[in-house]
């Protein structure tokens, strides 16, 4: 069983285009996290969710909006594409917010806007 | 602004040797994160250091932590071509959000 799951793996699409990205996690964790790796490998923190709460919120584009209908999904939505939102998007997932605890990570989406 | 700065960013290096990757940051933090990634892959998590003076190893790999000279390091021992990857450092000063490093990429040739 996969421990945080993100669906799609791959998404390409136009610019202008509102597309949503998936995730889910079994561990029972209270915490979750989307994260944007760029090409040259960086990866930056967008929003993390506690249990439904949004907890952390980085400066990212409004046209960006997570949502978490329960404590185990969060999704993330984007409107109107830009060729700069480009990248790969982790969704991971840990135990609480302000533990000692790793992050646990899903296996990525790559999004692709043309 | 918090810094997590990796050195170096790229390493090529051959099968059995030694190599370490440092991992500096500039803000106080006494939890230190080590993942790896592979090529078009998620990231594992490798080790977590949660005070000065840690030193946790994993067979050919061993991270240990200075929080006084908030520096990390991560020693590879006799380099096997699985080892190949791109390594990241990570803080989370407060217990808050994870703020990675650029990364190393490790190449270990035959």
């Amino acid at each position: 069983d996969t421990a945080v799951s993100q669906t799609p793996k791959y998404l390409v699409t136009q610019m202008g285009n509102d597309k949503s990205i998936k995730c889910e996690q079994n561990l029972g964790h209270d915490t979750m996290y989307w994260y944007k790796q760029d090409s040259k490998k960086f990866l930056k923190i967008m929003f993390s969710y506690n249990n439904k709460e949004l907890i952390i919120n980085e400066t990212v584009p409004n046209r960006f909006s997570p949502k978490s209908p329960d404590k185990a999904h969060l999704n993330l939505h984007i409107n109107s594409l830009e060729l700069g939102d480009s990248a790969v998007y982790f969704c991971a997932s840990s135990q609480g917010a302000r533990v000692a605890e790793k992050l646990f990570f899903g296996s990525g989406t790559q999004l692709s806007v043309l | 602004e918090l810094k997590v700065e990796q050195n170096p960013l790229f390493l090529s290096m051959q099968e059995g040797k030694n190599y370490t990757i440092y991992c500096n940051y500039s803000t106080t933090s006494d939890r230190l994160y080590w993942y790896r990634q592979d090529p078009g892959k998620s990231l594992e998590s490798l080790f977590v250091l949660l005070s000065n003076g840690a030193v946790k190893q994993e067979g050919r790999l061993m991270a240990s932590l200075d929080t006084k000279a908030r520096l990390s390091t991560l020693h590879i021992t006799a380099a096997v071509h699985d080892l190949s990857a791109t390594y990241f450092c990570a803080v989370r000063p407060g217990g808050g959000k994870l703020i990675f490093g650029q990364g190393t990429t490790l190449q270990v040739k035959p």
